[in-house]
């Protein structure tokens, strides 16, 4: 069964430091991966996708993310935190059957000035 | 315009009554999808249609029941509600890599 880890519940990051977001998969076949945000009380937003090609994805807000496969992992990073980019960030996998998207538990971003 | 739209937002209903929510997307994606977020920001999928026949029902109990008028419309109905079903409810739409989601419907059953 496919699935997604994000091993961090929370995150602390100072404004202007880098950031990254773990995330680990297991999958059987090729993973399509991606990053969603949760501001508050707001659905979900896109932020990038892995499908194929480049291993380094970059995204929305200034967001990229690694693909490793040796590792499966799926790190969300980026090079200046922003106390903006504090929100709920999610891990998913696309699964084979379906297309549902299985997600990590979740990992609280907070950012402070 | 908004690609996935959701209502109502809020939902406050008590137990065992009967309430639906409404999505529409304008994406012209063949495929929509219900997820539900409970109380501690888990996500789990609950249905999918792609062009309003049903090919994901995830074990979601039979009070639920969604239909597709159309293929841009994904609408949630749920009977006889109870405590626990008090969750995020999102709707979304999907390409054909990438989900679009809703603003979501907070349900509150009391």
């Amino acid at each position: 069964a496919q699935s997604v880890a994000q091993p961090e519940d929370q995150v602390n990051v100072a404004e202007g430091n880098p950031l990254t977001v773990k995330c680990t998969y297991s999958v059987s076949g090729n993973p399509y991966l991606f990053w969603y945000v949760q501001y508050p009380n707001r659905g979900l937003q896109f932020l990038l996708k892995y499908i194929t090609g480049d291993n380094l994805v970059k995204g929305s807000y200034g967001f990229e993310a690694e693909f490793n496969k040796s590792q499966t992992s799926f790190h969300l990073k980026k090079p200046s935190a922003l106390v903006s980019d504090s929100a709920l960030y999610f891990c998913a996998v696309r699964d084979t059957e379906g297309g549902k998207l299985i997600f990590g538990q979740g990992t609280e971003l907070s950012v402070k000035p | 315009d908004t690609a996935v739209s959701q209502t109502p937002k809020y939902l406050v209903t008590q137990m065992g009554n009967d309430k639906s929510i409404k999505c529409e997307q304008n994406l012209g994606h063949d495929t929509m999808y219900w997820y539900k977020q409970d109380s501690k920001k888990f996500l789990k999928i609950m249905f999918s249609y792609n062009n309003k026949e049903l090919i994901i029902n995830e074990t979601v109990p039979n009070r639920f029941s969604p239909k597709s008028p159309d293929k841009a419309h994904l609408n949630l109905h749920i009977n006889s509600l109870e405590l626990g079903d008090s969750a995020v409810y999102f709707c979304a739409s999907g390409g054909a890599n990438t989900q679009y989601f809703g603003p979501g419907t907070r349900l509150t059953v009391l």
